[in-house]
């Protein structure tokens, strides 16, 4: 089945850049029709969707964040990357990497499969 | 503000119905069929349990009904069960595949 499995550092100092990987097992991320998806949640809080990538690296970005913001797709390695710079504390939060797909019904997206979550935290 | 509006919490008894609400700031965020219903239980990621506002993904228990009635979408739980208290999220995107979730809506089974 489908899995995916973020990895990256758990404290970022203010100011610096946060990276995250995905790696993505079950599926090849080349397989058509799949987008592949950062979602973040503030402790307590919400989620918000931060963007996702197709496997030819056409990207959809979340506006407030678009300025700081890179993601990035490997399919040699069947992952895909976030880069999230001059991060502040706000941007504490536990990261999820999604599969956005259509279902059966073939006329809308949505978030299929969830990696489990990290939490990064942004402090000095 | 979320262009998804949420009720904060919503509970009943087990056994009964509670119907949860998800209105759209946007004919352009609720419409075509793309609201989608994530479900999540403390310490765990989301699970979506209805895509394209009424569908049921294989092994999510048919108590989990979705509808929309204009610029808002619904979903019910028909036969509440102690396990089903958790967080519910709504999403939908815009026409330019910006993508939002509404605040959430607590379920609590009394």
């Amino acid at each position: 089945q489908v899995q995916l499995q973020e990895s990256g550092p758990g404290l970022v100092k203010p100011s610096q850049t946060l990276s995250l990987t995905c790696t993505v097992s079950g599926v090849s991320i080349i397989s058509d029709g799949y987008y592949w998806t950062l979602i973040r949640q503030h402790p307590g809080k919400g989620l918000e969707w931060i963007g996702f990538i197709y496997y030819n690296g056409v990207t959809y970005y979340n506006p407030s964040l678009k300025s700081r913001l890179i993601i990035s797709v490997d399919t040699s390695r069947n992952q895909f990357s976030l880069e999230l710079n001059s991060v502040t504390a706000a941007d504490t939060a536990v990261y999820y990497c999604a599969r956005t797909s259509k279902g059966e019904g073939g006329s809308a997206w949505f978030f299929d499969n969830w990696g489990q979550g990290t939490l990064v935290t942004v402090s000095s | 503000q979320s262009a998804l509006t949420q009720p904060p919490s919503v509970s009943g008894s087990p056994g009964q119905s509670v119907t949860l609400s998800c209105t759209g700031a946007s004919s352009d965020v609720v419409s075509y069929n793309r609201v989608s219903w994530y479900q999540q239980s403390p310490g765990t990621a989301p699970k979506v349990i209805i895509y394209e506002v009424s569908h049921r993904p294989s092994g999510v228990p048919d108590r989990f009904s979705g509808s929309q009635s204009g610029d808002t979408a619904s979903l019910t739980i028909s036969g509440l069960q102690a396990e089903d208290e958790a967080e519910y999220y709504c999403s939908s995107y815009t026409s330019s595949s910006v993508h939002v979730f509404g605040p959430g809506t607590k379920v609590t089974v009394l």
